[in-house]
């Protein structure tokens, strides 16, 4: 079973500081690394997503780091907002070989930012 | 655009009834996915249909059925609930491989079901 393993499973920030989560996975066929966010009562939704071919992606105050060789990929938030306070969940998404994309998500890490 | 609805919001079921979960996508999209959430388990793929007219199972099909109506429709049926089934159920959809935004291909989610089963 192909696993995606995210932590912490939970985060509290103060206001303006770095909020750092992390995945690893363990399949090297994946193709497509993406960040969802999710506040209570909605549906997750895309934040910043990365290519293996690339180590950085830098979106205002939302950066994904990956480390190919370590098989892991972090989501930094800079300058956290309490706005910035919902559900992350990392995905990976292997190369596709018929039909369509599946994805494989992380536990998700809930992410509290003090005001 | 409405985007992926979703209906019910919340449902209450007894053990043993049964239900279909409802999904439709206004964007035009080949893909429709359904996803259970659970705490601490993330999102798990169900069942899932890369076009009209397909379906395959995803990591946990056990005890659902799906139908895709047509390119728009994507309906989960639980034939005979149990409390294991109680979840948030969230659909998706995407564009197929080789649309105009190959790199960037974005699922978009419903705002879910809440069911819980007694």
């Amino acid at each position: 079973q192909q696993q995606v393993k995210q932590s912490p499973q939970s985060l509290i920030v103060q206001k303006g500081g770095i909020s750092i989560i992390n995945c690893a996975y363990e399949n090297t066929a994946f193709d497509y690394f993406p960040w969802y966010q999710q506040f209570p009562g909605k549906g997750p939704a895309l934040l910043i997503a990365i290519r293996p071919d690339v180590s950085e992606k830098k979106e205002g105050r939302f950066t994904i780091s990956f480390n190919k060789s370590a098989k892991q990929f972090s989501l930094h938030i800079m300058d956290s907002q309490p706005g910035d306070s919902a559900t992350y969940f990392c995905a990976a998404r292997p190369r596709l070989t018929s039909g369509t994309y599946k994805y494989i998500f992380g536990t998700g890490t809930r992410l509290k930012v003090l005001a | 655009n409405a985007g992926v609805t979703q209906t019910p919001k919340f449902q209450v079921l007894k053990t043993g009834q049964s239900m279909t979960l409802q999904c439709a996508q206004d964007m035009n999209h080949n893909s429709m996915y359904w996803y259970r959430q659970d705490p601490g388990m993330g999102l798990r793929l169900i069942y899932y249909s890369a076009s009209e007219g397909t379906t395959d199972k995803g990591e946990v099909p056990n005890g659902y059925n799906v139908s895709r109506l047509n390119k728009r429709e994507f309906s989960l049926r639980l034939e005979s609930a149990a409390p294991s089934q109680t979840s948030v159920y969230f659909c998706a959809s995407r564009e197929l491989a080789g649309g105009r935004n190959i790199f960037y291909n974005e699922q978009f989610f419903g705002p879910g079901t809440r069911l819980t089963v007694l």
